[in-house]
């Protein structure tokens, strides 16, 4: 599975739109990119995910980079209870598992 | 109701002692998973199982065994634990069908002394 890069940490106020991005320029033709974010010792919660068309759901929408080597996951209006660490994850559908990085632990601010 | 469910949620045990970590779901998934998560690092996989006949080691799987025993329930079991399987364990399920999204049970932290 592609390899990701994500910054270590961002800082996003209260209502505002929070923007992660996530680098994955080896990613192949049939791999996924998921979203997902684990909050304080919580099992990780899925968000989204996408193989090349922009997709939204009720929690956030992902913008996949026509070559598909970049996207970023945007949160319309963050609130406190935004604050996690998010995970961009690459991995082929089928594939056994899911290789979690660093990812990226987002702090949202009153 | 939570989709996945583990058991119990916090347990303490004593070196050299076997224990048992249960995983329920009621998504209705052939696939199951068991991470570990150890602090400031991401989760690695110790076993999976594709499907009630079906079991396969993962990255991490010494010290640790599993038993698939319907589609709904996979457990986890360390034989002999020892202080540095301290760690939180995770237990997720997914559909093999398209994108494979796998969910995750709320876990279990695990204290061996």
């Amino acid at each position: 599975d592609a390899k990701t890069t994500q910054p270590t940490s961002m800082d996003c106020a209260e209502g505002r739109a929070a923007n992660l991005p996530c680098n994955h320029s080896t990613i192949s033709g049939n791999e996924y990119v998921y979203w997902y974010r684990q909050i304080h010792s919580q099992g990780p919660q899925y968000i989204i995910h996408g193989l090349k068309n922009n997709e939204t759901n009720e929690m956030a929408s992902l913008i996949i980079t026509e070559d598909r080597k970049s996207s970023t996951l945007i949160l319309p209006h963050a609130t406190l209870r935004d604050t996690a660490v998010y995970y961009c994850i690459v991995r082929q559908g089928g594939s056994e598992k899911l290789v979690f990085g660093k990812g990226t632990k987002l702090t949202v601010n009153p | 109701d939570a989709d996945v469910t583990q058991t119990p949620r916090n347990r303490i045990t004593k070196t050299g002692k076997r224990i048992m970590l249960e995983c329920s779901q009621t998504k209705g998934h052939d696939r199951m998973y068991w991470y570990r998560q150890d602090p400031g690092l991401g989760l690695r996989l110790i076993y999976y199982s594709f499907d009630v006949k079906d079991i396969n080691k993962g990255e991490i799987s010494d010290g640790y065994s599993v038993s698939r025993q319907a589609q709904a329930k996979f457990s986890l079991s360390l034989e002999s634990a020892i202080p540095n399987q301290t760690a939180l364990y995770f237990c997720a399920t997914s559909d093999p069908q398209g994108a494979e999204t796998q969910y995750f049970g709320p876990g279990t932290r695990l204290l061996v002394l």
